[in-house]
Order: C-alpha cells, then sequence, then structure tokens
C-alpha cells in the first residue's frame, strides 16, 4: 500500500523558518517526481514546488522562489521542503504527492501538515 | 503561466443530478489534465487522470472529456458521497496550475 507521511508543520513566526518532511513507502521512491501541493484555509489547492528523480532538476512557484528548497533522499524515502523567511500568506496545509511518473501523475497524497505563519 | 478557469464555482444538486464541472485553459495543455474529489479536512482524490481516463477505484458514473482548451468532469446519477469539491489540475507544463474549485452542495 501506497503510504505518503508529511511531518513537520506547525505555528512559525513572519520570517523564520521551518522544514517539512513526507516519509514514503508502498512504492518506487526513486521512480518519481515528487510535488508539494498546498491549501490555505477555505482556499483552492496551489502547486508549491516539484523534484525530479535523483533531484537534480528543481522547479518552484514564483511566490516561493528564492525562500522554499525542495530536496530529496531516495535512499530514505523522503521528501523536503525547506521554507525559509515566511511570510502570513505561507499559511496553508502542505502536501506531498507524487508527480511524474505515467501514468500515476498526482495519484498519491499525504494527509497534509498544518504551517501557521504568524505572529 | 497557464490559467485554469473552473466553472461554476458552487452547484446546489440534487441526488439523481447529472453533473458537469468545466475547466477551461488558457493555452494548450493537451491531455495533462486531472480531476480531483476532496471532501472537509481530506486529502485530494484523483479521479480522471490525462483528460478522460478513469482512476483506479473510481466508480464508472465519474467521466472527463475533452473538446479543443475546455475538459469537463460530468457524475451521472449523483450519489450522497459525491457531494464534495472538485478541482482540475493542468500538469502540461510548470507551473502546474489548479482551477479555483467547484463546490457540490446538496439542495
Amino acid at each position: 500500500e501506497v503510504q505518503l507521511a508529511e511531518s513537520g508543520g506547525g505555528l512559525v513566526q513572519p520570517g523564520r523558518s521551518l522544514k517539512l518532511s513526507c516519509a514514503a513507502s508502498g512504492f518506487t521512491f526513486s521512480d518519481y517526481y515528487m510535488a508539494w501541493v498546498r491549501q490555505a484555509p477555505t482556499k483552492g489547492l496551489e502547486w508549491v514546488a516539484s523534484i525530479s528523480y535523483d533531484g537534480g532538476s528543481t522547479y518552484y512557484r514564483d511566490s516561493v522562489k528564492g525562500r522554499f528548497t525542495i530536496s530529496r533522499d531516495n535512499a530514505k524515502s523522503s521528501l523536503y521542503l525547506q521554507m525559509d523567511s515566511l511570510r502570513s500568506e505561507d499559511t496553508a496545509t502542505y502536501y506531498c504527492t507524487t508527480d511524474y511518473n505515467p501514468p500515476n501523475w498526482f495519484a498519491y497524497w499525504g494527509q497534509g501538515t498544518l504551517v501557521t505563519v504568524s505572529s | 503561466d497557464i490559467q485554469m478557469t473552473q466553472s461554476p464555482s458552487s452547484m446546489s444538486v440534487s441526488l439523481g443530478d447529472t453533473v458537469t464541472i468545466t475547466c477551461r485553459a488558457s493555452q494548450d495543455v493537451g491531455i495533462y489534465v486531472n480531476w480531483f474529489q476532496q471532501k472537509p479536512g481530506k486529502s485530494p482524490r484523483r479521479m480522471i487522470y490525462r483528460a478522460t481516463n478513469l482512476a483506479d477505484g473510481v466508480p464508472s458514473r465519474f467521466s472527463g472529456s475533452r473538446s479543443g482548451s475546455d475538459y469537463s468532469l460530468t457524475i451521472s446519477s449523483l450519489e450522497s458521497e459525491d457531494v464534495a469539491d472538485y478541482h482540475c489540475l493542468q500538469y502540461d507544463e510548470y507551473p502546474y496550475t489548479f482551477g479555483a474549485g467547484t463546490k457540490l452542495e446538496l439542495k
């Protein structure tokens, strides 16, 4: 059974940092691009970042470029999101999900972890 | 960035209805559109992939179609468990973009 389990969310002050983790199991992690998607309270879904199989290529939405860093450790089947210089508008539930691996784009999702940026 | 204009934003429905939700892409995204269902407090669930393919375990009353740059999700004979939010996503190119979502509510 495929499982994605996010952790690391919490309450953080504006300007501070937080690192999210996603532990994957039940599939060959290194065969998938991976992604982070977020959802602000009562809002829609928003793609945040993606990473290639070996981490050699990364992609970000403009609003997080230079502040967020996506990374992975295939030996640990884990995905990460380092979030620096956090802003109130980054407040959201962050989901880990599978990206490129035809036909399994966005087939699997974690339960999400809530990040609240507030003073 | 590619815009996915989703309509309607909300819909009042009755059990047994046929429901159609549409996303219009601002530029060509080919077949690279997924549809997701999301219930309150839950993660998104993929319902349709590559515009027209039913995801594993999804009831056959769900279907996806494409006409040019318009992508549609249709639910035939709506059941109570289908009342949820629905989102489209284009993944033809980065940045991937979602539609704003459609909320189904029972009359």
